[in-house]
């Protein structure tokens, strides 16, 4: 149990539409990092959100969008979904910007 | 960007026989972390590294970071069916943000 709770745990939805990931850190953490995982890949960088300031940011087109809020939440926005966007989408969370990760269970999409 | 190779990509040992798996970075990191992924979960932090040439044990695990900060080994002693799962080693960079990036990770299988 790592205190990141990620919402919803599955999803489907159809290309061209759009979806929101939540994602509620861990308290004291004000570091949160996106990841796309595809089955059998490792964990691929989106961006990472500091003090609700983006800082970091992967090699991921504009349709993949974030905010963090004053709690230290977060959402994962991406628009017009194709169907390379099937993955599971991890949210991490830690204090500041050193430090081990913690992981929440993640957010399984399929784009049919 | 940076890229964060791992090698090998899969290993399938007998219990007892020993593990390795070597990760290297396109760029010097400021740190190095370690996660291990079992089948349907989310990574977990293993250990994190800072110092060049740092090694650093847990029990049967010894994590190495090479002098010049690029490189990186975990070394499983006497494998255990316990320890299956992917091994991922991350790399940051503070100049960054210090966002980790995630190699692609060595899946660990052990017959017993």
């Amino acid at each position: 149990e790592t205190g990141v709770t990620q919402s919803p745990t599955h999803l489907i939805k159809t290309r061209g539409q759009q979806v929101t990931l939540r994602c509620s850190s861990q308290s004291g953490h004000n570091t949160v990092s996106w990841y796309q995982q595809a089955l059998g890949q490792g964990p691929q960088f989106i961006f990472q959100y500091y003090r609700e300031e983006e800082n970091g940011r992967g090699n991921f087109p504009p349709r993949f969008s974030g905010l963090q809020f004053p709690n230290y939440s977060s959402e994962l926005n991406v628009n017009a979904l194709e169907l390379d966007d099937s993955a599971l989408y991890l949210c991490a969370s830690r204090p500041g910007n050193t430090g081990e990760l913690f992981f929440g269970e993640g957010s399984r999409l399929t784009v049919l | 960007g940076q890229q964060v190779m791992q090698i090998p990509q899969y290993q399938h040992v007998q219990e007892g026989e020993d593990f390795t798996t070597y990760c290297n970075s396109s760029t010097t990191l400021s740190n190095i972390q370690w996660y291990k992924q079992r089948p349907g979960g989310h990574p977990v932090f293993l250990i994190q590294l800072v110092k060049s040439g740092e090694v650093k044990k847990q029990k049967r695990l010894t994590f190495q970071f090479g002098e010049a900060k690029k490189n990186s080994s975990l070394h499983i002693t006497a494998t255990q069916t316990t320890d299956v799962g992917t091994y991922f080693c991350a790399g940051g960079d503070m100049e960054y943000g210090n966002k980790l990036v995630f190699g692609a990770g060595t899946i660990l299988r052990v017959k017993s």
